[in-house]
């Protein structure tokens, strides 16, 4: 049963480029969230998706968009790239059950802005 | 707003001592979930306990062990008899049930072998 996957692994950027990263969630499950962690930091929500639609956003500008597929995978675009944007970027995927849920967690990819 | 913190940055203790680490949280909500995430440097996430806030029995997991108290908003993580293999980052973390992680700044445990 595959995990969490996404790509690529690493990637440097320069600034005000775009960037495109991917994520493929665990078998079965139907919600995708993305996150940001800063180097030394805790990982910050930048938003989720289910059933093709943003659902939450934390406090990420607008050159931070998503998008959801038919078959769940997401990904993640960063437009005008700004240094501060150098992150692992997690994607994390669990199933929109009410009663009880456990986001499980693909491996990141790490950006570079130089 | 919520909280978490971990007031512990960096650990070092020699294999098979026994390491708590802290988490606090604040929330004025009533109904919240808690969470550890242990971090290898491989970088991927990997989930360990989820607690809501309506049970304040403590668990052990083998070598593991969680004693949550809703009176001093504490989750605090124990590891007994620890294994160098148990070097990470830990995060703590906190939830309302939609799936939207806050997280601590995490605790970087080293076991000295």
């Amino acid at each position: 049963d595959a995990g969490v996957t996404q790509s690529p692994t690493h990637l440097i950027k320069t600034r005000g480029q775009q960037v495109t990263l991917r994520c493929s969630p665990k078998s079965g499950h139907d919600t995708v969230s993305w996150y940001q962690q800063a180097l030394g930091q805790g990982p910050q929500f930048i938003f989720q998706y289910y059933e093709e639609e943003e659902r939450q956003r934390g406090n990420f500008p607008d050159r931070f968009s998503g998008h959801q597929f038919p078959n769940y995978s997401s990904e993640l675009n960063v437009n005008a790239l700004l240094l501060g944007d150098s992150a692992l970027y997690l994607c994390a995927s669990s199933l929109d059950v009410l009663s009880a849920y456990e986001q499980y967690f693909g491996p990141g990819t790490r950006l570079t802005v130089t | 707003a919520q909280k978490v913190t971990q007031a512990q940055t960096e650990i070092s203790v020699v294999e098979k001592e026994d390491v708590t680490l802290d988490c606090v949280y604040e929330t004025r909500d009533t109904t919240y979930y808690l969470f550890w995430y242990k971090q290898p440097p491989s970088g991927e996430l990997v989930f360990l306990i989820r607690r809501n806030s309506f049970d304040e029995q403590n668990e052990i997991s083998g070598r593991y062990s969680w004693n949550f108290q809703k009176s001093t908003s504490s989750f605090n993580f124990t590891i007994t008899a620890s294994q160098v293999v148990d070097s990470a980052v830990y995060f703590c973390a906190l939830d309302f049930g939609n799936e939207k992680l806050t997280f601590g700044t995490g605790t970087r445990l080293t076991i000295i072998p």
